[in-house]
């Protein structure tokens, strides 16, 4: 099984700062990684997939790249609105998690 | 608009049996794979189960691996998770997820049916 492990598991920024998040695959997974972010009691939505590419609607504040094993998440200008879990999900085989990373504001 | 409303979710005993349904509309249910995905309290998220687009192949988390059946009828755009055996473990929300075509990218999600399994 491929173990997704996700870094910090928690933030705390200001807003308008760069907010990073890392996620390592424990193998190469290539570029098959997406990212979801799940608000407080709401269901999980898509925000970037294939690793780099952002899903429909969704802000250009929003990116990610990498590729292998490592993996990086990056909200350019941190907003109010962005207060959430942000998961990683590789599909190199099956579906597997990583463990979340809780943003809020400082 | 394209939605997923999820159903079936109750508290029961340990050792029961559950089915959970998902009504899929505004988009061509058999053209795409679904998934179930769940969230214990507090916890991140699991993948559960995969269905591709005719039921023909069928994929599960080893968790629930001979516990879980995932079904669909294309012709009633319902997709359904059999859970049998039910562990307190088990708890949590369970949303069902349309894959793009890829099958692998989950890019809408239902708003989730609780299941507690307590005695």
């Amino acid at each position: 099984d491929i173990q997704m492990t996700q870094s910090p598991s928690s933030l705390s920024a200001s807003v308008g700062d760069r907010v990073t998040i890392t996620c390592q695959a424990s193998q190469d997974i290539y570029n098959y990684l997406n990212w979801y972010q799940q608000k407080p009691g709401k269901a999980p939505n898509l925000l970037i997939y294939d690793a780099s590419n952002l899903a429909t609607g969704v802000p250009s504040r929003f990116s990610g790249s990498g590729s292998g094993t490592d993996f990086t998440f990056t909200i350019s200008s941190l907003q109010p609105e962005d207060i959430a879990t942000y998961y990683c999900q590789q599909y190199d085989n099956l579906l597997t998690f990583g463990g979340g990373t809780k943003v809020e504001i400082k | 608009e394209v939605q997923l409303v999820e159903s079936g979710g109750v508290v029961i005993q340990p050792g029961g049996s559950l089915r959970l349904s998902c009504a899929a509309s505004g988009f061509t249910f058999e053209d795409y794979a679904m998934h179930w995905v769940r969230q214990a309290p507090g916890k991140g998220l699991e993948w559960v189960s995969l269905i591709s687009w005719n039921g023909g192949s069928t994929y599960y988390a080893d968790s629930v691996k001979g516990r879980f059946t995932i079904s669909r009828d294309n012709n009633k755009n319902s997709l359904y998770l059999q859970m049998h055996s039910l562990r307190a473990e088990d708890t949590a929300i369970y949303y069902c997820a349309k894959a793009q075509a890829t099958r692998v990218t989950l890019d809408v999600w239902g708003k989730g049916t609780t299941v507690t399994v307590s005695s």
